[in-house]
């Protein structure tokens, strides 16, 4: 199993410019969500899915969608980046049955 | 304690030093406690899901308890090594939606 795997591991994008931020898991997880870490500040939740056609937002949603229209595919995108949205994001899954998440690799993401 | 909060930020030990730090979590609804392992420039690393009060998990060398009562959780390092070096994250699960709360690490430097 490759486990949960994000592209691209590094963007420099210009403010307000789209980009769609790539995970997928080959665990069949029913759970996936997305985090950003900023320095100072914990892993904040910024959309999840419970399953395949359903998502809802997490803590800091504002700025990013989401879509799940597979169990394995969770992307994550930013309509018109901003200078906030300068920080690295992890997706993770995990199976409905156990609370133990699995972590992408980390996607570092700059906007200028 | 409505945040989980880690203390201490950061630690230095020589090589075969144990250590300890700790994770305090609200302890009302409460639902289990993570605890991970993130190395630098790798994704967080599940170490230790604890849900039971008086819970003690042990992996190798690393090992973690929980008090749901008093709401904190100690995570031990015996004899560290130098690829102990790492930010070890916890966090809570907690409230109705189950929702996960992270603390901001505490970072082990283990000096050869």
């Amino acid at each position: 199993n490759a486990g949960v795997t994000q592209t691209p591991k590094f963007q420099v994008l210009k403010t307000g410019q789209s980009m769609t931020l790539q995970c997928a898991q080959d665990m069949n997880h029913e759970y996936m969500s997305w985090y950003r870490q900023d320095p100072g500040m914990g892993l904040r939740l910024i959309h999840y899915s419970v399953g395949a056609g359903i998502t809802d937002q997490g803590e800091v949603p504002n700025g990013y969608n989401v879509s799940r229209s597979t169990t394995e595919d969770f992307p994550l995108r930013l309509l018109s980046a901003a200078p906030s949205q300068t920080s690295v994001y992890f997706c993770a899954s995990r199976s409905t049955g156990s609370y133990e998440q699995y972590f992408g690799p980390g996607t570092r993401l700059t906007v200028t | 304690i409505l945040n989980v909060e880690q203390s201490p930020q950061s630690l230095h030990v020589q090589e075969g030093d144990s250590t300890n730090f700790t994770c305090s979590f609200p302890s009302s609804n409460f639902y289990a406690l993570h605890w991970y392992r993130w190395e630098t420039a790798k994704s967080p690393e599940a170490l230790f899901v604890m849900t039971l009060n008086g819970d003690e998990k042990k992996k190798g060398r690393i090992s973690a308890t929980l008090n749901t009562k008093e709401g904190y959780s100690y995570l031990y390092i015996k004899g560290s090594q130098p690829e102990d070096s790492a930010t070890y994250l916890c966090a809570s699960r907690a409230g109705n939606n189950r929702k996960l709360i992270w603390g901001l690490g505490t970072s082990l430097a283990v000096n050869p």
